[in-house]
């Protein structure tokens, strides 16, 4: 089945205590993403990444980091968790379509909370 | 970037046609127009896609007048089921490939 996944789906932790959320897909997709989102605000994009070892910052970096290693693999870091950074996260990944568009699939969400 | 504005809610009772604008004043030439459907919960899920004039598939519509300025997603005949956040998407062009922006979205309330 193809598919996105996410792991851990919930995380509580401290503040300052490095935590990494993994992403992965099956689907061979060269583009991949994470997206934060929080209520009244919508998805806001973290980072992406076009392809191995490829990778750029989206709308809110600040205080994550992503590799791309791999091409199924895109982990998001958080070297230093702090409570602002309690959300819900999503990764995604896509393909060029046809039509020469993308067409992006989603993670189920993790939700992570830092006291 | 393109963003995008939509109402914040909708109702809608079953068996009706929903139609959800889109604004996007500073769509680029290469932007394409994408809609996503979100349950509580969950991520979001691919609706439909278009560039201009109309596209439909098996579960909605896309009309995009010529001007490209704005957009409406049609759900033909809802049910409660439908009831999520809907997304208007601009972008997701292979020119365009750096950034998606999703906004707020519309929540859409279909009652019985």
């Amino acid at each position: 089945e193809a598919q996105v996944t996410q792991n851990p789906r919930y995380l509580i932790t401290v503040t300052g205590k490095k935590l990494t959320v993994t992403c992965s897909q099956n689907m061979n997709h060269e583009y991949m993403s994470w997206y934060r989102q929080d209520p009244g605000l919508g998805l806001r994009q973290i980072y992406y990444s076009m392809n191995v070892e490829v990778t750029d910052k989206g709308d809110v970096p600040e205080g994550y980091k992503v590799s791309r290693k791999e091409k199924r693999n895109f982990p998001l870091i958080l070297e230093s968790p702090s409570p602002n950074q309690t959300s819900l996260y999503f990764c995604a990944s896509s393909f060029l379509t046809s039509g020469d568009s993308y067409e992006q699939y989603f993670g189920p969400g993790t939700r992570l909370t830092v006291t | 970037l393109a963003k995008t504005t939509q109402p914040i809610s909708m109702d809608s009772y079953e068996g009706q046609e929903v139609n959800i604008t889109c604004s996007h004043n500073n769509i680029a030439t290469n932007d394409y127009i994408t809609w996503y459907q979100q349950f509580p919960s969950q991520g979001p899920r691919f609706i439909i896609q278009g560039y201009k004039t109309k596209v439909t598939n098996e579960v909605a519509s896309l009309f995009i007048p010529a001007d490209r300025k704005s957009s409406t997603l049609s759900l033909p005949r809802v049910s409660l089921s439908d009831t999520a956040v809907y997304y208007c998407l601009v972008g997701e062009g292979r020119a365009n490939f750096n950034k998606f922006y999703f906004g707020s979205g519309t929540k859409l309330n279909v009652k019985p």
